[in-house]
């Protein structure tokens, strides 16, 4: 069964660095999103994407956020000058339209030190 | 505009006891409803989804969930846990018209099962 591919797993930051979470959403999806969850917390939607641009993002995705899909497989989350209260589990997720397809990703839990 | 949410974050129920899992909805227009489950160390893995074929659907590991329009209601049941069913379940809803977007989840219910 096609799968959602996070990587890494976990990933160790200091605070004020930039860090790269990295998604391969499954081929033929059009659609890739990510979600946050806060430890403790409910998963927030972060941001949607298709045809190469934002199609809605949440009051969360600021400037310190940003999505790229460089080379038509993999789907990038950046966080630039990571702070502590970014410290939670990044989910991607990719659907080929509608929500009865969403497939989730097994997560990258981010920490910041 | 739609809406979950769960009853209780944490849920505790002996081996072989039934589970009960709440969710309540707000939506303007008919919804899709899922619950997912997140086991310890995994990502989120779909249970069971309403799409209006059936009130009553049947998921993965013996969980099943009734769709009552009156009580806008989505509870997750399960009629004897098992030490493996202890995890965070998510109940989400989103419109069926939502060609791309965002998916409501509610704040997670944690599901223990003591021996």
């Amino acid at each position: 069964e096609p799968e959602v591919t996070q990587t890494p797993s976990h990933q160790v930051t200091q605070m004020g660095q930039e860090v790269i979470l990295r998604c391969v959403p499954i081929s033929n999806h059009l659609y890739f999103y990510w979600y946050r969850q806060i430890l403790g917390q409910k998963v927030e939607f972060l941001v949607s994407f298709y045809n190469n641009e934002i199609s809605e993002k949440s009051e969360i995705f600021d400037d310190q956020f940003s999505v790229e899909r460089p080379d038509g497989s993999n789907f990038t989350l950046k966080i630039r000058s990571t702070k502590l209260e970014d410290s939670a589990m990044y989910f991607c997720a990719s659907s080929p339209g509608g929500v009865l397809s969403y497939t989730f990703g097994s997560g990258t839990r981010l920490t910041v030190v | 505009a739609q809406s979950v949410t769960q009853l209780g974050s944490h849920v505790s129920v002996s081996e072989g006891a039934l589970v009960l899992l709440r969710c309540n909805y707000s939506s303007s227009v008919p919804p899709y409803l899922f619950w997912y489950v997140q086991y310890p160390n995994q990502g989120l893995q779909l249970l069971l989804k309403y799409t209006s074929a059936a009130t009553l659907v049947k998921g993965i590991n013996g969980f099943e969930a009734e769709f009552k329009k009156s009580e806008t209601s989505f509870h997750l049941t399960k009629p004897s846990a098992h030490m493996s069913d202890a995890a965070e379940f998510f109940c989400y809803v989103s419109d069926r018209y939502n060609q791309g977007g965002k998916l409501i989840f509610g704040q997670g219910t944690e599901l223990s099962v003591k021996p």
